[in-house]
């Protein structure tokens, strides 16, 4: 148990809809990180919060959004879904920017 | 941006033997290199890593070597057990961009018994 926790654990929606993914750090840590993976793209960096502000974006889709709450959670919002966005969504915690990141249980999302 | 290759993409090898997995590196201002073990199913778990000041570093049975120069690090797993069985991959970061794990694709290690 690497202490970062996510919810749901699994998801299953319909194409179109808006979906909510949430994360609970570790305890102390201030980075969240969200990761995609999927069976054709591997593991992809989505984007990084630290401390509430974000710090650092990759290949994140302009129907996803994230924020991170006061009390360090995070949240990835995932709109107007489409099929190829099926895939395992995980979040890592790290203490700063330039740490260890361990990974949540992740979150898989099933678009049908 | 940063590109990381990982070969190869499957292994299959013989308990008890020696498994090396290989990636390479594209930005030499890279600087974090960690190698996570995935189980079907469930998390990245981080296994070793390496920061570009260390040239090797070892865990029991694992270890890891770094070539900056040639911008390329490897695992080495000793001794192979069945329960080695996963998907590894190796990642590289900098700081500069928020310490984002760039991933490599993956190998699939395979311990026959």
């Amino acid at each position: 148990d690497s202490g970062v926790t996510q919810t749901p654990k699994h998801l299953i929606t319909a194409t179109g809809q808006r979906v909510t993914l949430r994360c609970s750090p570790r305890s102390g840590d201030l980075s969240v990180y969200w990761y995609q993976q999927s069976l054709d793209q591997g593991l992809q960096f989505l984007i990084q919060y630290y401390n509430g502000e974000e710090r650092a974006k990759g290949n994140i889709l302009e129907r996803f959004s994230a924020q991170q709450f006061p009390d360090l959670h995070s949240e990835l919002n995932l709109s107007s879904l489409e099929l190829g966005d099926s895939a395992l969504y995980f979040c890592a915690s790290s203490v700063g920017g330039g740490t260890t990141q361990y990974f949540g249980p992740g979150t898989r999302l099933t678009v049908l | 941006g940063e590109n990381v290759e990982q070969h190869p993409s499957t292994l299959s090898v013989q308990e008890g033997d020696s498994a090396v997995i290989k990636c390479t590196y594209s930005d030499s201002a890279s600087n974090y290199f960690p190698w996570y073990k995935q189980e079907l199913g469930k998390r990245p778990q981080l296994i070793i890593d390496i920061r570009s000041n260390v040239g090797e570093k070892k865990d029991q049975r694992i270890a890891v070597t770094l070539n900056k120069t040639a911008k390329h690090f490897s695992l080495h797993i000793t001794e192979t057990q069945p329960e080695d069985s996963a998907v590894y991959f190796c990642a590289a970061s900098k700081i500069s961009d928020g310490n984002k794990l760039v991933f490599g694709a993956g190998t699939i290690l395979r311990v026959k018994s």
